[in-house]
């Protein structure tokens, strides 16, 4: 069955640093893009990137573009998330998810890593 | 990029319908047909209704229809149900080449 595990999350201090990553099985994982989007206590959800299904293709959210980047190893069907020069704006629950096709339909997600930003 | 306008908060009585407007502009649901909907249960990751505007995912109840006109996308819940109490989530593309939510609709099942 298709599976994506997140992992990765924790507390961290303002202006460090932290990687998450997104484990997928139980089906071709190179066949796939793969979305972050992330959802900040008690409020909506955010789109935060995305990444082709052969990691050629890669786009950012305003808010997190020159800091975050995202990265995938099809050999080891994991994606990951290196997030810099985190601020408090940064804290969320953060879900990776397939997307068939390139419409954002996004038909699996995981069950999410919780960020924390605090001194 | 600024979210998408969607109500706060709708409600109804079990049987009716009811319809989640999404509002963008000219540079994302006005500009294509790339308008999703999901739907998230508190404490859950969320659910595929619509993609496309108008198209469901196999699995996913006839109950539930989407549409689009100029700068705004619906979702309408028909026969609504206990079980549809829940956040829902328009998103569209964007002329930027990246995806926009709108900020939640909250559905109270009365």
């Amino acid at each position: 069955q298709v599976q994506l595990v997140e992992s990765g999350g924790g507390v961290v201090q303002p202006g460090r640093s932290l990687r998450l990553s997104c484990a997928a099985s139980g089906f071709t994982f190179s066949g796939y893009s793969i979305q972050w989007v992330r959802q900040a206590p008690g409020r909506g959800l955010e789109w935060v990137a995305v990444v082709s299904n052969d990691g050629t293709i890669k786009y950012y959210a305003d808010a997190v573009r020159g800091r975050f980047t995202i990265s995938r190893d099809n050999s080891k069907n994991t994606v990951s998330l290196q997030m810099n020069s985190l601020t408090a704006e940064d804290a969320a629950l953060y879900y990776c998810a397939r997307e068939v096709g390139t419409t954002f339909l996004l038909d699996y997600w995981g069950q999410g890593t919780l960020v924390t930003v605090s001194s | 990029q600024s979210a998408l306008t969607q109500p706060a908060s709708v409600s109804g009585s079990p049987g009716q319908s009811i319809t989640i407007s999404c509002t963008g502009t000219s540079s994302d649901v006005g500009a294509y047909n790339y308008v999703s909907w999901y739907q998230q249960h508190p404490g859950k990751a969320p659910k595929v209704l619509i993609y496309e505007v108008n198209n469901r995912p196999s699995g996913v109840s006839n109950r539930f229809s989407g549409s689009k006109s100029g700068n705004t996308a619906s979702l309408t819940i028909s026969g609504l149900q206990a079980e549809d109490e829940a956040d829902y989530y328009c998103c569209s593309h964007t002329s930027s080449i990246t995806w926009v939510f709108g900020g939640g609709t909250k559905l109270t099942v009365l």
